[in-house]
């Protein structure tokens, strides 16, 4: 079964500063897709930014980037610039193909950011 | 409508009553998902639908929890007999199709079971 580890129950950063969120995965499939997802305090889970495992180059969105390590099994979140619209928690998410061809999300048990002014 | 709209949005019950929560999907999505949001944890997963068929139901946790879906658009989760360890926000999550990637999330019906 697939499992995703968040190790990092809680974090914080100032405003403008960078933050690096960890995530690390473990599966024996060799073409995935892993997800960092955001939830404000709204609930409304927003996704934030997708890299599929066969595809060697990071993916960016504007201020989110990931560092997608396959061998490893690691896909950490890096926000630069952060703002306070960041504040939110951070969960990591891996889809594969599961029971029915679900492809259901497996998700982290998620990280708390707080960024301070 | 837009996106994916859930009711109720809250709901407190007794213990031992039966609750329906609802789901409506963003229109054209054919693949459904539930999932379990307790209280300051990730999410857990509870059962996928393709079009009205559910191939995946393996986390339901246990015969209490059952859902339908109708006319490949809305469905509804279905707990009976509810418990304290139930209480819980619901979310549901819609996408277009397998190797889409992405789910959208509408914003949970939070359950409380006194």
């Amino acid at each position: 079964a697939q499992t995703v580890t968040q190790s990092q129950p809680e974090m914080s950063v100032q405003e403008a500063e960078t933050v690096t969120l960890s995530c690390t995965y473990d599966t024996s499939e060799s073409n995935y897709y892993l997800f960092w997802y955001k939830q404000p305090p709204s609930r409304q889970m927003i996704l934030v930014i997708r890299q599929e495992a066969y595809k060697q180059q990071n993916a960016t969105e504007n201020r989110f980037s990931v560092n997608f390590q396959k061998a490893a099994k690691s896909f950490s979140l890096k926000i630069s610039d952060s703002q306070l619209g960041d504040t939110a928690m951070y969960f990591c998410a891996f889809s594969g193909r599961t029971q029915g061809g679900s492809e259901k999300l497996v998700f982290g048990k998620g990280t708390k950011l707080t960024v301070n002014p | 409508g837009a996106g994916v709209s859930q009711s109720p949005s809250n709901k407190v019950t007794e213990k031992g009553k039966d609750v329906e929560l609802r789901c409506d999907p963003i229109s054209g999505h054919t693949a459904l998902y539930w999932y379990r949001q307790r209280l300051g944890q990730g999410l857990e997963f509870l059962i996928y639908f393709q079009g009205n068929s559910a191939p995946d139901k393996s986390g339901l946790p246990s015969d209490r929890f059952s859902a339908e879906r109708t006319g490949g658009s809305v469905s509804t989760l279905t707990i009976q007999r509810t418990q304290q360890e139930d209480s819980a926000v619901y979310l549901c999550a819609s996408t277009a199709g397998p190797n889409t990637g992405e789910l959208f999330f509408g914003e949970g019906s939070r359950l409380t079971v006194l």
